[in-house]
């Protein structure tokens, strides 16, 4: 059964940072793009950005609203997926999804979602 | 705001066909593969409709795709109650709006 599970979600100040994981299992993680989704109260889904697979060397690409504050890696022998977020700003506040593209399409092929993880940031 | 423009809702009764729109530009729906997906109440969305209108496996086929110029649109034929949910469409896009764009979402309500 895949399965990718989300953590380290949680409150946190203004300017404050704080890293999410995403734990897959169940299907070839190495092989897949992995994706970050957020969805903030009563608004729609935003993309956040997206690490290919070692295949396409890592390629890390960001929404512009978080370049430069949000980073995400992976790591391949824990199955696990990383958004580090930093200089958080109130409107960071989301439930955050990680997302799998299992064959690595290069596209918006989310196959496979977490149950996604939320962020508060607040003062 | 979202980039892609999506109708906030859409209604039909079982076994009625419904189609929701998605409104681009040049940069996006006018040059990128569309995507759809759908998020049934209290679940993780799920792909509906990869590259316009290419369906993943377990997707019934009343799920269709399709695209032209800058507009693509999700149709879902024969209605039935679990289809109830919100929808969203999503694409690359190549200005600075980008990389990616998605739609507001659609409220589908089932009669």
């Amino acid at each position: 059964e895949v399965q990718l599970v989300e953590s380290g979600g949680g409150l946190v100040q203004p300017g404050g940072s704080l890293k999410l994981s995403c734990a897959a299992s169940g299907f070839t993680f190495s092989g897949s793009a992995m994706h970050w989704v957020r969805q903030a109260s009563g608004k729609g889904l935003e993309w956040v950005g997206r690490i290919r697979s070692k295949a396409n060397n890592h390629a890390t690409l960001y929404a512009a609203s978080v370049k430069g504050r949000f980073t995400i890696s992976r790591d391949e022998s824990k199955n696990t997926a990383y958004l580090q977020m930093s200089s958080l700003k109130t409107e960071d506040t989301a439930v955050y999804y990680c997302i799998s593209d299992y064959y690595d399409s290069g596209g918006l092929n989310f196959d496979y979602w977490g149950q996604g993880t939320l962020v508060t940031v607040s003062s | 705001q979202s980039v892609l423009t999506q109708p906030p809702s859409a209604s039909g009764t079982p076994g009625q066909r419904v189609t929701i729109s998605c409104s681009g530009s040049r940069s996006n729906i006018g040059s990128n593969y569309v995507y759809w997906y759908q998020r049934l109440p209290g679940t993780a969305p799920k792909l509906l409709i990869y590259n316009n209108n290419q369906r993943p496996s377990g997707v019934p086929d009343r799920f269709s795709g399709s695209q032209s110029g800058t507009s693509a649109s999700l149709a879902i034929s024969g209605l039935r109650s679990d289809d109830e949910a919100d929808y969203y469409c999503a694409t690359w896009d190549d200005s600075l709006s980008g990389p990616v764009v998605f739609g507001g979402g659609t409220k589908l309500t089932v009669l």
